[in-house]
């Protein structure tokens, strides 16, 4: 199975800064590779499919990048409504496994 | 409007059996794969299950094969879960979700809860 593993596990930043989660893969993905956000009692939002398209209605300020093993998600300047917990996720193979989940704090 | 709707969550007995279902609407249910994915109380989301549009291709997380069955009926626009021989550990949110093109998960319901407990 590939494992994917998401870095930092957690992150506090302000409104108005930039920040980059990363998600590497134990083996190459290609560009297999989706990122969502979820906030509390609710269900996974699409943000990135095959790595950095972005999904129909999603903010400009959110991008994906990468290939292979190596992938990132970037949001250039932080609203409030984006502090959430993000996930990564490898469709290159079954199981379609997810990262761990990075949670995105207010500083 | 893409909506997906799951039911029959509830609580269970360990060893017992729950079935869950997704009513889809708002799109040709018949032209896309569908997967079940879940959350345990706190942790992250886990790959359960997917089905082809056809149901010609069914694929399981090693933790739920052998007691989990996927299918689907496209006649009623619904997806289905047959969870047998439940576990403790599968006490979670179960949500629907569809595939696009991309094998990315673009729709997702809101999620029905399974607690296994005695």
């Amino acid at each position: 199975d590939i494992q994917m593993t998401q870095s930092p596990s957690s992150v506090s930043a302000s409104v108005g800064d930039r920040v980059t989660i990363t998600c590497r893969a134990s083996q190459g993905i290609s560009s297999w590779l989706a990122w969502y956000q979820q906030k509390p009692g609710k269900a996974p939002k699409l943000l990135i499919y095959a790595a950095s398209s972005l999904q129909s209605g999603v903010p400009s300020r959110f991008s994906g990048s990468g290939s292979g093993t190596d992938f990132t998600l970037t949001i250039s300047s932080l609203q409030p409504e984006d502090f959430a917990t993000y996930y990564c996720q490898q469709a290159n193979s079954f199981p379609h496994t997810f990262g761990q989940g990075t949670k995105l704090e207010i500083k | 409007e893409v909506q997906l709707v799951e039911s029959g969550g509830g609580l269970v007995k360990p060893g017992g059996s729950l079935r869950l279902s997704c009513a889809a609407s708002g799109f040709t249910f018949s032209s896309y794969s569908m997967n079940w994915v879940r959350q345990a109380p706190g942790k992250g989301l886990e790959w359960v299950s997917s089905i082809s549009s056809s149901s010609s291709y069914i694929y399981y997380a090693d933790s739920v094969k052998g007691r989990f069955t996927i299918s689907r009926d496209n006649a009623k626009n619904s997806l289905y879960l047959q969870m047998n021989s439940l576990r403790a550990e599968d006490t979670a949110v179960y949500y629907c979700a569809r595939v696009r093109s991309s094998s990315a998960f673009d729709y997702w319901g809101q999620g029905t809860l399974v607690t296994v407990s005695s």
